[in-house]
């Protein structure tokens, strides 16, 4: 099955810890994205990566690290600088045309 | 890229059909119409894409009208399980950061 997986499914952090989401595509995609979803909320984008070895900020950034070495995996770091981690976060592929992103299930990440 | 305005929310019940309505006044000539369908706990998903007229696959139509300034999510004999955000987006070919909204939230009830 091609699709994009997202792990955990939930994570909880402590104070002043950095946690790793994963995410990992077989899609074939080049470019990927990060997107954080509050309760009631709309997507943020929070980084966006269109190659591999490249990526941007997006709307959110600040508190948040990404590595692409690989076209497959596009992992996304949540600091002790982010205070307020709470949330659902979304990872996306799309392909050359752009216009439609394919979704992960999400991780929810808790505050212990 | 075009801002989209569409209702919060709507309410139906099984085996109406749903019309969700999404103005987009300033949609440029190269972009296109997209849905997607959230449900609780997932990421969204695609589910229809337009440039004019009506679209039509196997869980929705679009009609999009001549002026293209909105469009209409049409959602037939829903059921429960149609209960989700529906988000309304505009979009061009090629790279791009797509701008998700609050989105309609619909209920659909029993």
């Amino acid at each position: 099955d091609g699709g994009i997986t997202q792990s955990p499914k939930y994570l909880f952090r402590k104070e002043g810890q950095n946690v790793t989401l994963s995410c990992e595509q077989n899609l074939n995609h080049d470019a990927m994205y990060w997107y954080r979803q509050d309760p009631g909320q709309g997507l943020r984008l929070i980084y966006y990566s269109q190659i591999v070895n490249d990526f941007q900020k997006g709307d959110i950034a600040e508190g948040y690290s990404v590595s692409r070495e690989k076209k497959e995996s596009f992992p996304l770091t949540v600091t002790s600088a982010q205070k307020n981690p709470t949330a659902f976060y979304l990872c996306a592929s799309s392909p050359p045309t752009g216009d439609i992103q394919y979704f992960g299930a999400g991780t929810r990440l808790s505050v212990l | 890229l075009a801002k989209t305005t569409q209702p919060i929310s709507m309410d139906s019940y099984e085996g109406q059909e749903v019309n969700i309505t999404c103005s987009h006044n300033n949609i440029a000539t190269n972009d296109y119409i997209t849905w997607y369908q959230q449900f609780p706990s997932q990421g969204p998903r695609f589910i229809i894409q337009g440039y004019k007229t009506k679209v039509t696959n196997e869980v929705a139509s679009l009609f999009i009208p001549a002026d293209r300034k909105s469009s209409t999510l049409s959602l037939p004999r829903v059921s429960l399980s149609d209960t989700a955000v529906y988000y309304c987006l505009v979009v061009k070919r090629g790279f791009q950061k797509l701008v998700f909204g609050t989105g309609t939230r619909l209920l659909v009830s029993p």
